[in-house]
């Protein structure tokens, strides 16, 4: 089945610790994003990824790197930097090329800082 | 920056009531407006989408309308249903200014349809 894999689902992590965060996905789309959603709130912006080795900062940057070393895989890195890094991550992909198009995301992963 | 403002951010209505979501988009060069919805615990799915060149489009119970003048686009489900009950979002990406592929959501809105 073509899509996108999210994982771990579940992560506990201790202050101080890095943690990465891994999204895989076979659907051949060029573009890639990393979300955070907060409890009632909405999808924030990371980073996100037009191409291989190229991402782009989005709004919420500081305390997360990146890398896309691959077209299909795109991980997440919450650093000790990231003051607040409990929260719902969700990573997601687009077919890319010219224009924009429909987001697919995967399940999520939920990070819990202890 | 880049800014989608989503209102409201609850709504409650009565099953075979409609409903109506509204969402106002800051870079007006943004030529793509998706819609997804999110039930509780899962992904967001697309439900429907509208490109720049287009004012309105309609998918059975639910439209959407653009107005690229005001920089506003709107979410129409038409005999609303209890399985409609979830979160949804609203996006606009495509503008050059960010290199067309950034996606900036609105802060969602969850609509309760009672029975």
């Amino acid at each position: 089945d073509g899509g996108i894999t999210q994982s771990p689902k579940y992560l506990f992590r201790k202050e101080g610790q890095n943690v990465t965060l891994s999204c895989e996905q076979n659907l051949n789309h060029d573009a890639m994003y990393w979300y955070r959603q907060d409890p009632g709130q909405g999808l924030r912006l990371i980073y996100y990824s037009q191409i291989v080795n190229d991402f782009q900062k989005g709004d919420i940057a500081e305390g997360y790197s990146v890398s896309r070393e691959k077209k299909e895989s795109f991980p997440l890195t919450v650093t000790s930097a990231q003051k607040n890094p409990t929260a719902f991550y969700l990573c997601a992909s687009t077919l890319g090329g010219t224009r924009t198009g429909e987001l697919f995301f995967g399940e999520g992963s939920r990070l819990t800082v202890l | 920056g880049e800014n989608v403002e989503q209102h409201p951010s609850t709504l409650s209505v009565q099953e075979g009531d409609s409903a109506v979501i509204k969402c106002t988009y800051s870079d007006s060069a943004s030529n793509y407006f998706p819609w997804y919805k999110q039930e509780l615990g899962k992904r967001p799915q697309l439900i429907i989408d509208i490109r720049s060149n287009v004012g309105e489009k309609k998918d059975q119970r639910i439209a959407v309308t653009l107005n690229k003048t005001a920089k506003h686009f709107s979410l129409h489900i038409t005999e609303t249903q209890p399985e409609d009950s979830a979160v949804y979002f609203c996006a606009a990406s495509g503008s050059p200014n960010t290199g067309g592929f950034k996606t900036i959501f609105g802060a969602g809105t969850r609509l309760f349809v009672k029975a």
